[in-house]
């Protein structure tokens, strides 16, 4: 199974700044016939279910915030958010769909100072 | 959308079936994903139902106790869940699977607790 491992399990930003999140697969989940990258990063605020930020590492889903943007490949992937906003409160997931077992990052809890 | 079934209270080794019933578009062009989160916990992919029926499970973190079905007249995707143990108590999501695998929408979640 490919392994998901999230930096750092949480993190303090204040309003304006920037927040990264990193995360990495224990093998590639670029497939390279098509040159994409397996890899969806989801927002989660308290007692509601995940949201769709960004697929295919990169491609912002409609209705996102440009503050949000996701790079990366291969291996090591980051979720970036400028400008951080009071409503972006919520723990970050990445999640590889390069094969079966899918599976998740551990969480990157996203705070305000 | 995506509309689960009510919250279910369960003792150990019964049987949990949670519903997901979709609307809004074609059922036939999209996949079903089911999700868990325990309290507190983060998220852990239990598997999916493809648009041809294919299944496909996490075996490893599930031992062969969940079957997933689709019901194409009435667009809903059942799991059901067997030999339910106190750590199978967690918030289940239905998903849905877009092609190529991008999980993109989600339904509201259905609690399962498991308590003697």
């Amino acid at each position: 199974d490919i392994v998901m491992t999230q930096s750092p399990d949480s993190l303090t930003v204040s309003l304006g700044e920037r927040a990264t999140i990193n995360c990495k697969s224990s093998q590639s989940i670029l497939y390279r016939s098509n040159n994409k990258n397996y890899l969806a990063w989801y927002q989660q605020k308290l007692g509601q279910p995940p949201k769709l930020l960004i697929s295919w590492a990169s491609t912002r889903e409609s209705g996102v915030p440009d503050r949000f943007s996701g790079s990366g490949s291969g291996t090591d992937f980051t979720l970036t958010i400028t400008n951080l906003q009071a409503e972006d409160v919520a723990v970050y997931y990445c999640l590889h769909h390069y094969y079966t077992p899918w599976t998740f990052g551990q969480g990157t809890k996203v705070e305000i100072k | 959308q995506l509309v689960q079934s009510a919250a279910e209270v369960k003792k150990p080794g019964a049987s949990v079936r949670v519903s997901c019933k979709t609307s809004g578009y074609s059922f036939d062009t999209y996949g079903i994903s089911w999700v868990r989160q325990a309290p507190g916990q983060g998220l852990e992919w239990m598997g999916w139902i493809s648009i041809d029926n294919i299944k496909t499970t996490n075996v490893q973190k599930l031992q062969g106790r969940v079957t997933m079905t689709r019901d194409t007249s009435t667009s809903t995707v059942y799991m059901e869940l067997r030999s339910l143990r106190s750590d199978d108590t967690a918030m289940y999501y239905c998903a849905r699977v877009a092609l190529g695998g991008v999980i993109d929408y989600w339904g509201q979640g259905t609690l399962v607790t498991v308590s003697a």
